[in-house]
C-alpha cells in the first residue's frame, strides 16, 4: 500500500493568518499528486493536479507547489480567512492507472 | 448540472440486514469508485469500475459487492450489514481511467449507521 503522510492533523490559526501544510508521498514511480477541500457536510472537491517537479499552482489565495524528487507537497493558504476551515487532503497515485492513494488529511479551523 | 448524486443520505441498519447504496453520474465518465471514511482514516478504497462492466477491488472490499451495467449507475451493496461498516460513504468519478492525472468528482455522501 501506498503511503501518503500529512502533517500536521490539524490546525487553529486566526483570520488573517498564513498558514501552510505538507503531503508527503514515496516519490519512485509519481505520476500525479491531487489536493482536495473538504468542507463539513458537503463533498469533497478538488484544488489541483500536479504532475511536473516544480510544479507551482494558484487558486485565489491558495497555492500549491510540488517536489517530486524528495516526495513532498505544500498546500500555501494565504490570509486565512473563515470559509477556508475544512479539512485538505492530498492523494497521490503508484503509477498512470493506479487508484488514488488519500492521505488522512490536515483539518484547518480559521477563528474570525 | 447533477454531477454525481447518492442516495440515500443517511441509512440505518440492522446487523445482518442488505442494503444498496445507489450512485449516479450524468457527465459520461469512465472510472467510478467507492470510498469509504472513517474518524482518523483517509478516504480508503472498497470497490472501482473501468467501464460498464468491469469492476475491481480497493483496499477493503470484504463485505461489499458492485456491479456496473451502464456506464451511469455504480451501486454499492452490503451484503450483511455489519457495525463495521458504520461510517460515511462517498462515490466519485473521473473522465478517465488514467486515474491518476484526471480530479476525481465526489458525491454528496451516505451516512450509515449498522446497529
Amino acid at each position: 500500500i501506498l503511503n501518503v503522510e500529512q502533517s500536521p492533523q490539524s490546525l487553529h490559526v486566526q483570520e488573517g493568518d498564513s498558514t501552510n501544510f505538507t503531503c508527503s508521498f514515496p516519490s519512485s514511480n509519481f505520476y500525479a499528486l491531487h489536493w482536495y477541500r473538504w468542507e463539513t457536510a458537503k463533498s469533497p472537491e478538488a484544488l489541483f493536479v500536479m504532475t511536473l517537479n516544480g510544479d507551482e499552482k494558484k487558486k485565489g489565495r491558495i497555492s500549491a507547489t510540488l517536489n517530486t524528487k524528495e516526495g513532498y507537497s505544500y498546500l500555501y493558504i494565504k490570509g486565512s480567512q473563515p470559509e477556508d476551515s475544512a479539512t485538505y487532503l492530498c492523494a497521490t497515485s503508484r503509477g498512470s492507472q493506479g487508484n488514488l492513494i488519500f492521505g488522512k488529511g490536515t483539518k484547518l479551523s480559521v477563528k474570525p | 448540472n447533477a454531477g454525481v448524486t447518492q442516495t440515500p443520505k443517511f441509512q440505518v441498519l440492522k446487523t445482518g440486514q442488505s442494503m444498496t447504496l445507489q450512485c449516479a453520474q450524468d457527465m459520461n465518465h469512465e472510472y467510478m469508485s467507492w470510498y469509504r471514511q472513517d474518524p482518523g482514516m483517509g478516504l480508503r478504497l472498497i470497490h472501482y469500475s473501468v467501464g460498464a462492466g468491469i469492476t475491481d477491488q480497493g483496499e477493503v472490499p470484504n463485505g461489499y459487492n458492485v456491479s456496473r451495467s451502464t456506464t451511469e449507475d455504480f451501486p454499492l451493496r452490503l451484503l450483511s450489514a455489519a457495525p463495521s461498516q458504520t461510517s460515511v460513504y462517498f462515490c466519485a468519478s473521473s473522465y478517465s481511467t488514467v486515474t491518476a492525472k484526471n480530479i476525481q468528482y465526489f458525491g454528496a455522501g451516505t451516512r450509515l449507521s449498522v446497529l
